[in-house]
């Protein structure tokens, strides 16, 4: 299958810094990307849907101010957690789709975040 | 809106014997159904997926899942099961005809192989 790197994997931080996370579809353009965040032992929420070129469409209770994103090619999505807090120390997993009806969603391998 | 069930938070089963993880799934369109497989501290891994045709998927690392159109049914199956596979397993589903529409996970199975 497609493959979707995450980088960095791990990252620990102070309270109130900013921290970014790269996500990159290697062998497929994918038009569509999306930003989920998975807490201990449960299943993955969906915090927004972004298009290449386009702005994010967030989740409701998703706070576009804090959480930004940006797709600005068809391989490459970021999330930047901005003035991070120990309540956002999560799992964060992207996850991207091409352009088809029928194209598979592929997930990057996560970052795990830690804010002190 | 669509919504996935999986009925079981956990299922055992020992080495060599089959298993099944449940899933049931509403939509208002036609289905599209995946199951993913996550490894601790990883992301999703795609396993296999049902857009039409034959009703019995074939998927990665032996595994197949059943698609039941009368029962709305999705399980996920594996003749000899390894330990190696215990993991917590993820079903979804989105509507096959409206692009714009997200994948709406299951709850996930953790499921447990024993030697």
């Amino acid at each position: 299958g497609a493959v979707v790197s995450q980088h960095p994997s791990r990252v620990i931080c102070k309270s109130g810094t900013s921290v970014k996370i790269e996500c990159r579809s290697l062998d497929f353009q994918a038009t569509t990307m999306f930003w989920y965040r998975q807490f201990p032992k449960q299943s993955l929420m969906l915090m927004a849907t972004s298009n290449e070129g386009s702005k994010a469409t967030y989740e409701q209770g998703v706070e576009k101010d804090k959480f930004l994103i940006n797709h600005a090619s068809l391989t490459l999505s970021t999330l930047t957690v901005t003035s991070a807090h120990p309540e956002d120390s999560s799992f964060y997993i992207c996850s991207a789709r091409g352009t088809g009806l029928t194209d598979t969603q592929y997930f990057g391998p996560g970052t795990r975040l830690t804010v002190l | 809106a669509q919504s996935v069930a999986q009925p079981e938070d956990q299922v055992n089963v020992a080495e060599g014997n089959p298993l099944t993880v449940k899933c049931t799934y509403s939509v208002s369109g036609n289905p599209y159904l995946f199951w993913y497989v996550q490894y601790p501290n990883r992301g999703l891994q795609f396993l296999l997926k049902y857009i039409t045709g034959d009703n019995l998927v074939k998927g990665s690392y032996g595994f197949e899942a059943e698609f039941n159109k009368s029962q709305t049914s999705f399980h996920l199956k594996k003749p000899s099961a390894l330990v190696s596979d215990s993991a917590l397993y993820f079903c979804a589903v989105r509507d096959l005809y409206n692009a714009g529409n997200m994948l709406t996970f299951g709850g996930g199975t953790r499921l447990m192989v024993k030697p």
